[in-house]
């Protein structure tokens, strides 16, 4: 595709169910970053790959929380045993090269609400 | 004190004015920065880089000051469609992470 796509765009979901967002990046592009942002925020870091290696996963905020990219092209964030304070925007967000991960691409972005 | 700081705003301006937004890091390692757009419930988007020496495109002039740690935005002859969240991004040397600011309001009026 043209740009950085999301699925599902809208997600609604009952505390304690597990979700599984799913990213597709820009065809060729190496870096792929996930970040969650709340609403009058910026963008959160959660964890970036290149190819398929997770490179750093330091802004997930707990063990709930798990990303792959096992192809190094589609990534899905995973959030376990959801919690209502997991309800945020996540966004995914793609780059040509890791040296260039301010200048990325990102997806219309999850809007996930729970319940 | 926040990694990058940014004045939320709103900013209010009428048509045809010049507006200037800065934002602050406090890694005085920092090594490249950069300008994004944020249209209401959309996607971020890329509007510019921020090179040391400045840089320009069209309406829009981005610079960097080293020595206070801060980069800035200037627009000139403002449109309503400039109307947007501007948020600045910053990578700390030998750091893949980018740190965004909150963004800052800027509503353009008639």
């Amino acid at each position: 595709g043209a740009g950085v796509s999301q699925s599902p765009r809208y997600k609604v979901t009952k505390r304690g169910q597990d979700v599984a967002l799913r990213c597709d990046p820009i065809s060729g592009h190496v870096s792929l970053y996930w970040y969650r942002q709340a609403l009058g925020q910026g963008p959160e870091f959660l964890t970036y790959f290149n190819y398929e290696a997770q490179q750093d996963k330091s802004g997930l905020p707990n063990d709930r929380f798990s990303a792959e990219r096992p192809e190094g092209s589609i990534s899905t964030l995973t959030i376990q045993r959801t919690e209502q304070r997991d309800s945020a925007m996540y966004r995914c967000a793609s780059s040509v090269a890791e040296g260039l991960a301010g200048a990325s691409y990102f997806g219309p972005g999850t809007r996930l609400t729970v319940l | 004190r926040k990694e990058v700081e940014q004045d939320p705003g709103p900013f209010n301006v009428p048509e045809g004015a010049t507006v200037a937004f800065n934002c602050t890091y406090s890694n005085s390692a920092s090594q490249s920065f950069f300008w994004y757009r944020q249209d209401c419930r959309k996607e971020p988007k890329l509007l510019m880089s921020v090179y040391s020496s400045g840089n320009e495109d069209g309406r829009f002039t981005a610079q960097l000051n080293r020595a206070s740690q801060y980069i800035s935005l200037l627009i000139r002859d403002s449109k309503l469609s400039d109307s947007a969240t501007y948020l600045c991004v910053v990578n700390a040397g030998g750091s893949y992470i980018p740190t965004f600011g909150r963004g800052t309001s800027l509503i353009v009026h008639p």
